[in-house]
């Protein structure tokens, strides 16, 4: 069955330092996303991105992250300069459609900032 | 911004009882989808519901969406300990430029044998 990948499942960056978080979506999905998850709370939205460009962005995703889709397979979401407050679980998804917005989840990428 | 409120927030039950879990809003949603997440994974597909007073079923789970499409409920039959888990409700919103979804704060769901 067709899934979401994320890499690296756990990663451990120092405050300052810049992230690239990777993501192979299901193949014939056409939008992408990334959602984070702070332990204990809410999963919130980041970002969206289709036909190579971001749809949609929310209050989080700030000057210091980027998305790209540099290969037609990965999408990617960089933070420039982590943050402590940084630290959270990063999910990609990935949906056929907008509309019917059935998305389907990676495992996530746990990222700790010290 | 559009929100989406669970409840109960913990649900703790025995081995075969029946359950109810709520997502509420003032909104109204284009569709509303069921994800079920274990702890360090991603969230997992259930369903999505698009149509207002829509049931879904999927063996002892069913799934309603609301008249209006601002509600939407998960009702557990004969509750099983493989049921334990944490239950989320997402939203998609109905002016939505790329396919955002809200969430729900969850629900966590302890299945005792």
């Amino acid at each position: 069955e067709p899934e979401v990948t994320q890499t690296p499942s756990h990663q451990v960056t120092q405050m300052g330092q810049e992230v690239i978080l990777r993501c192979v979506p299901i193949s014939n999905h056409l939008y992408f996303y990334w959602y984070r998850q702070i332990l204990g709370q809410k999963v919130e939205f980041l970002v969206s991105f289709y036909n190579n460009e971001i749809s949609e962005k929310s209050e989080i995703f700030d000057d210091q992250f980027s998305v790209e889709r540099p290969d037609g397979s990965n999408f990617t979401l960089k933070i420039r300069s982590t943050k402590l407050e940084d630290s959270a679980m990063y999910f990609c998804a990935s949906s056929a459609g907008r509309l019917s917005t059935e998305a389907f989840f990676g495992q996530g990428t746990r990222l700790t900032v010290v | 911004t559009q929100l989406l409120e669970q409840s109960p927030q913990f649900l703790s039950i025995q081995e075969g009882e029946n359950l109810t879990v709520y997502c509420n809003s003032s909104s109204v949603f284009s569709s509303l989808q069921w994800y079920r997440q274990e702890p360090g994974e991603g969230p997992v597909l259930l369903v999505t519901v698009v149509t207002g007073g829509e049931v879904k079923k999927l063996k002892r789970l069913t799934f309603q969406f609301g008249d209006a499409r601002k509600d939407s409920s998960l009702h557990i039959t004969a509750a099983q300990p493989g049921d334990t888990g944490l239950y989320l409700c997402a939203g998609g919103e109905i002016y939505n430029q790329g396919g955002k979804l809200i969430f729900g704060q969850g629900t966590e769901l302890s299945v005792k044998p």
